[in-house]
Parts: C-alpha cells; sequence; structure tokens
C-alpha cells in the first residue's frame, strides 16, 4: 500500500506567479486535508475534503488559494499570485472515517522568490 | 479554541538518557492526543496515541499518558538513541465538528549525541 503521495516535492518561483500542487491520498481513503508549515512551527490546518465535497477551510485560506478535488481521489492546492509570506512546506494528509489515524505525505516545499 | 502548548527546545541529551517532552492542550471536549515525529527532510509520522482519559499511547519504546486532571499527554523514553534524533509534535483532534482536523504544538527538536 502506497502512502500519501505529493508532488512536486519542492518549488522556487518568483512572486506574483502561481503555482499548484498535487496530493494523492492513500487508496480508498475518503478523507483529504491539507496543512501548511512553516520554518518552526507545527502544521496549520488550511482545508479539508471528504471525497469531492469541500467541507472545511482556515481563515488562513485568502482568496488566491483554492483546492479542488474532483472525483473524489487527488486533490490540488492552487496558489495565485504568490506572495513571499506563502514560503512554507504544504502537507497533504489523508484518513479513511472519521477518527482513524491521519496519515501524512512528504510535503511540497515552496520558495517565493 | 482549543490549543497544544509544547515546551520549547532543542533538547540535548547523551544516548542512553531519559527523555521528557511535556505537553498540555486547552480544548472544550475530549479531544483525541497525538505524538506525531518529523524525521529532517520528512513529513509527519505518528508515533502513539490515546483516544480517552488515562490511555497509554506506546510505539518504538516512547510513551504516553492521557491524564485529564492535568490536561497533559507528556512524551516519555527510558532510553533515548542517536535515531531519535528528530523533530516532535503534539495534537489534538476531535473536540468538536466533524472534520478530526489536528492541532498542533509548534514541536520540539530533540538531538540525541553519541
Amino acid at each position: 500500500d502506497t502512502g500519501v503521495s505529493q508532488d512536486p516535492r519542492h518549488k522556487i518561483t518568483k512572486r506574483g506567479q502561481n503555482v499548484t500542487f498535487r496530493c494523492d491520498p492513500i487508496s480508498e481513503h475518503n478523507r483529504l486535508y491539507w496543512y501548511r508549515q512553516t520554518l518552526g512551527q507545527g502544521p496549520e490546518f488550511l482545508t479539508y475534503f471528504q471525497n469531492e465535497a469541500q467541507l472545511e477551510k482556515s481563515r488562513l485560506l485568502s482568496d488566491r488559494f483554492s483546492a479542488e478535488r474532483p472525483k473524489g481521489s487527488f486533490s490540488t492546492l492552487e496558489i495565485q499570485r504568490t506572495e513571499q509570506g506563502d514560503s512554507a512546506m504544504y502537507l497533504c494528509a489523508s484518513s479513511f472515517l472519521l477518527g482513524d489515524t491521519i496519515y501524512f505525505g512528504e510535503g511540497s516545499w515552496l520558495t517565493v522568490v | 479554541g482549543d490549543s497544544v502548548t509544547q515546551m520549547e527546545g532543542p533538547v540535548t541529551l547523551s544516548e542512553e538518557a531519559f527523555l521528557t517532552i511535556n505537553c498540555t492542550y486547552t480544548a472544550t471536549g475530549y479531544p483525541s492526543l497525538f505524538w506525531y515525529v518529523q524525521y529532517p527532510g520528512e513529513g509527519l509520522q505518528l508515533l502513539l496515541k490515546a483516544t480517552k482519559a488515562d490511555d497509554k499511547g506506546s510505539n518504538k519504546g516512547f510513551e504516553a499518558t492521557y491524564r485529564k486532571e492535568t490536561t497533559s499527554f507528556h512524551l516519555e523514553k527510558g532510553s533515548v538513541q542517536v535515531s531519535d534524533s528528530a523533530v516532535y509534535f503534539c495534537a489534538l483532534s476531535g473536540s468538536g465538528g466533524a472534520t478530526n482536523k489536528l492541532i498542533f504544538g509548534t514541536g520540539t527538536l530533540l538531538a540525541v549525541q553519541p
């Protein structure tokens, strides 16, 4: 059984450009989460999907951020008009049922220059 | 809102020393509690968990007991190894709502020297 996979692992972009990250959850996991982790801090919740429905979004998720999960399988997180403050690691996680263990991917590092 | 407070690091120990990393939480309901570990350059891995008061989670020699009366979930290990060097995160979930989202502490860096 493969774990949660994320792509790309590292992305360097110029301020103002758009970036997109992809997450493939563990097969059959219907709950998918996105978190953001900055240096020296713990991960912070961004958004959550149950199947294809986006059920919760954090106030951290500004209008420049959008997440999708078409067909309830993989998910994408897009950041438009990137700013230097967006530099962080973006973590994807998945679980099967409410209360089950949440498994994390290795993260996608974003550096905005 | 719900929150988690961890002791600040770094914690530097010699191999075979005893480890304690303190974690306390604030929650309105009855959360589940977790310890996650992050090795350099990697994502988070679940180390152990406890879902109700007085439960003890254990894995790889690490232990933590869910103490409702002190709202604590301290991580302990009797004899650390160099390979335990990592960042350890305490987290809670399930206090309210159906999201089951995790709320993390800021992490504690553990450095074990040979």
